[in-house]
């Protein structure tokens, strides 16, 4: 059973980077069947998909912080993580980082975790 | 970036109802869509991909349809634990996008 655990300060203060890591339990980040993600919810609001990284090391980023943001995997570790840099209140949000992968030619998100509520705020 | 615009924001239902969830894509997806239940304080679960496959382990009173701009998600008799609230995912291109979501209430 695959589990996967965000961690990380749950403040960080406005220009500021947020960094998280999600650490894989259960099976191999490493695997050429899964890619890994982050995806974000501010507080009542709706999601936003952040980012994804394959396991070949390509990355995609939403444009809308394409300039702010990395995702990165460290397989020693089973853990891939997030940075964003120059936060404000608005990256306040509850980060969850989760599990892509494709099933007949079909993309989705089929494991996630609980989620990690980051606050910026000085 | 593709918009996705689901209807109703939010509907109030009984057990037993049958309840119709719509979501619209700004230009043609295919099928490339996928619908999540989120709980209060829960990460998304999901319950359908490529717009009409049944997730594993997902009861089937969950059923997708749609293609190209235009996709429903109905729940054929709604039950005390599909109360949540439900959104939409394009996987068409980047970036993915989620639709607003749909707050299912008790009646």
């Amino acid at each position: 059973q695959l589990q996967l655990q965000e961690s990380g300060p749950g403040l960080v203060k406005p220009s500021e980077t947020l960094s998280l890591t999600c650490t894989v339990s259960g099976g191999s980040i490493s695997s050429s069947s899964y890619n890994w993600g982050w995806i974000r919810q501010p507080p009542g609001k709706g999601l936003e998909w952040i980012g994804i990284i394959y396991y070949s090391g390509s990355t995609y980023y939403n444009p809308s912080l394409q300039s702010r943001v990395t995702i990165s995997v460290d397989t020693s570790k089973n853990q891939f993580s997030l940075k964003l840099s120059s936060v404000t209140a608005a990256d306040t949000a509850v980060y969850y980082c989760a599990r892509h992968r494709t099933v007949a030619g079909y993309r989705l998100i089929d494991d996630w975790g609980q989620g990690t509520l980051v606050t910026v705020s000085s | 970036a593709i918009q996705m615009t689901q209807s109703p924001s939010s509907l109030s239902a009984s057990v037993g109802d049958r309840v119709t969830i719509t979501c619209r894509a700004s230009q043609g997806i295919r099928n490339d869509l996928g619908w999540y239940q989120q709980k209060p304080g829960k990460a998304p679960k999901l319950l359908i991909y490529a717009a009409s496959s049944l997730q594993s382990g997902v009861p089937s009173r969950f059923s997708g349809s749609g293609s190209g701009t235009d996709f429903t998600l109905t729940v054929s008799s709604l039950q005390p634990e599909d109360f949540a609230t439900y959104y939409c995912l394009q996987d068409y291109n980047y970036p993915w996008t989620f639709g607003q979501g749909t707050k299912v209430e008790i009646k």
